[in-house]
């Protein structure tokens, strides 16, 4: 069973937000929140991680919802660089288990 | 530094060849991962290695053999593979197993059976 839901693709105007959403209901209180982001069949690259709490750093802002059951990511100036699949992922000790990505269209 | 390399980078074998697919990190990272990435799909875990032993294996064909020669290399020896081993492999490694870590992916090798 799928342990993350993403909407299968976004567009977003380029200088604006993109705000990618993903939902993990099942998600334990010790299990991380991941995302990365994937270009051109490219290794993925991470972006940001949290558990709780919203984390922020230069690339993107996590927000995490208080029950945990869902989380969003924020580019907060998309550019045309930043069009890629993006994979929001739960850690669970052991193993990263993967979504099936969004892929988003950053549109000029 | 948060490299890790991939060599090759593309890589054509026929179903009789044997090849190996190498990966490398000087993080002093002390697990690496071997994923398998269908076209379109996420990535697939495949081996997990934590201070150079075999952690995990994901029901892999025996065909895909995995050694670990030291902390810092990764390979993964082919042999007698199949048209739908085609595939992007990825080699990813972080601090430690298991563990909260971030991992790192390097870039991968694109892999075409014939």
């Amino acid at each position: 069973d799928a342990k993350t839901t993403q909407p299968p693709s976004m567009d977003c105007a380029e200088g604006r937000a993109a705000n990618l959403p993903c939902n993990h209901s099942t998600i334990s209180g010790n299990e991380y929140v991941y995302w990365y982001r994937q270009i051109h069949s490219q290794g993925p690259q991470y972006i940001i991680h949290g558990l709780k709490n919203n984390e922020t750093n230069e690339m993107a802002s996590l927000i995490i919802t208080e029950d945990r059951k869902s989380s969003t990511l924020i580019l907060p100036h998309a550019t045309l660089r930043d069009t890629a699949v993006y994979y929001c992922i739960v850690q669970s000790g052991n193993q990263f288990y993967f979504g099936t990505g969004t892929s988003l269209t950053v549109i000029p | 530094d948060t490299e890790v390399t991939q060599t090759p980078k593309h890589l054509v074998m026929g179903m009789t060849n044997k090849k190996s697919l190498k990966c490398e990190q000087h993080m002093g990272h002390r697990a690496m991962y071997w994923y398998k990435q269908k076209a379109k799909k996420p990535p697939e875990l495949m081996f997990v290695y934590s201070y150079e032993k075999l952690s995990i294996n994901e029901s892999v064909p025996s065909r895909f053999s995995p050694e670990c020669p030291n902390s810092s290399l990764l390979n993964l020896h082919l042999h007698a593979l199949q048209p739908e081993d085609s595939a992007l492999y990825l080699c990813a490694s972080s601090q430690g197993f298991p563990s909260t870590d971030t991992q790192y992916f390097g870039p991968g090798t694109r892999l075409t059976v014939l």
